[in-house]
């Protein structure tokens, strides 16, 4: 079954770019019709979504984060990646990347996702 | 942009009923479907209800959801000492180009 890895910089300076990378095994980043998520949850608080990115390379982000926020995939090492600019000590955070399968809804005759497969996180801190 | 309205903290004695609501509006619970997450202690979120009410292979039929109008709720019957964890609701927002939205988490306590 699908696996994902999350990796990356323990820490990241303030005002600097975080970059993480989500490893997928047990299948491909390409094949099906998938949604692949970043999702964040700081020490003690709640989930927070940031952005995603379809397989065909479409994405939707996070209003309150869109200005910062890059996804793309790189399908040839079967990984997503993550770059979030002008960090602050507000984005330190457990950073999750999720899988979301697609399925059809009959009764609101379109297609509908959720999060059926998670990775178990990494944790990032911002300081100087 | 807000998110989805849960209490806080909920709780109960083993074999009792607990529920969590989950309150949101038109462009998200009332528009799209509801599913919710369960986070034990020091691991990852996991899929615990999808479209409202359906379990996913392997969750206990002690745990249900439901959803009408703008709100949404999971209820957790038969309580056990290792359903102690946090739960969330989500559902995707179709408003600024479309979204998900959590809710803020509902940490539920066995006594």
């Amino acid at each position: 079954q699908v696996q994902l890895q999350e990796s990356g910089p323990g820490l990241v300076k303030p005002s600097e770019t975080l970059s993480l990378t989500c490893t997928v095994s047990g299948g491909s980043i390409s094949s099906g019709s998938n949604y692949w998520s970043w999702v964040r949850q700081p020490a003690g608080k709640g989930l927070e979504w940031i952005g995603r990115i379809f397989t065909s390379g479409s994405t939707n982000f996070n209003p309150s984060l869109k200005s910062r926020v890059t996804i793309f995939i790189d399908a040839s090492q079967n990984q997503i990646s993550l770059k979030l600019a002008s960090v602050t000590a507000a984005d330190t955070a457990v950073y999750y990347c999720a899988r979301e399968v697609e399925r059809w809804s009959g009764s609101l005759n379109q297609y509908y996702y959720y999060m059926n497969v998670w990775g178990k996180g990494t944790t990032v801190a911002v300081s100087s | 942009q807000s998110g989805l309205t849960q209490p806080p903290s909920a709780s109960g004695t083993p074999g009792q009923r607990v529920t969590i609501s989950c309150s949101g509006s038109t462009s998200n619970i009332g528009s799209n479907y509801v599913h919710w997450y369960q986070q034990l202690p020091g691991t990852a979120p996991k899929l615990l209800i999808y479209r409202n009410n359906q379990r996913p292979s392997g969750v206990p039929d002690r745990f249900s959801g439901s959803k009408s109008d703008t709100s949404a709720s999971l209820a957790i019957s038969g309580l056990r000492s290792e359903d102690e964890a946090d739960y969330y609701c989500a559902a995707w927002d179709d408003s600024l180009s479309g979204h998900w939205v959590f809710g803020g988490g509902t940490k539920v306590t066995v006594l």
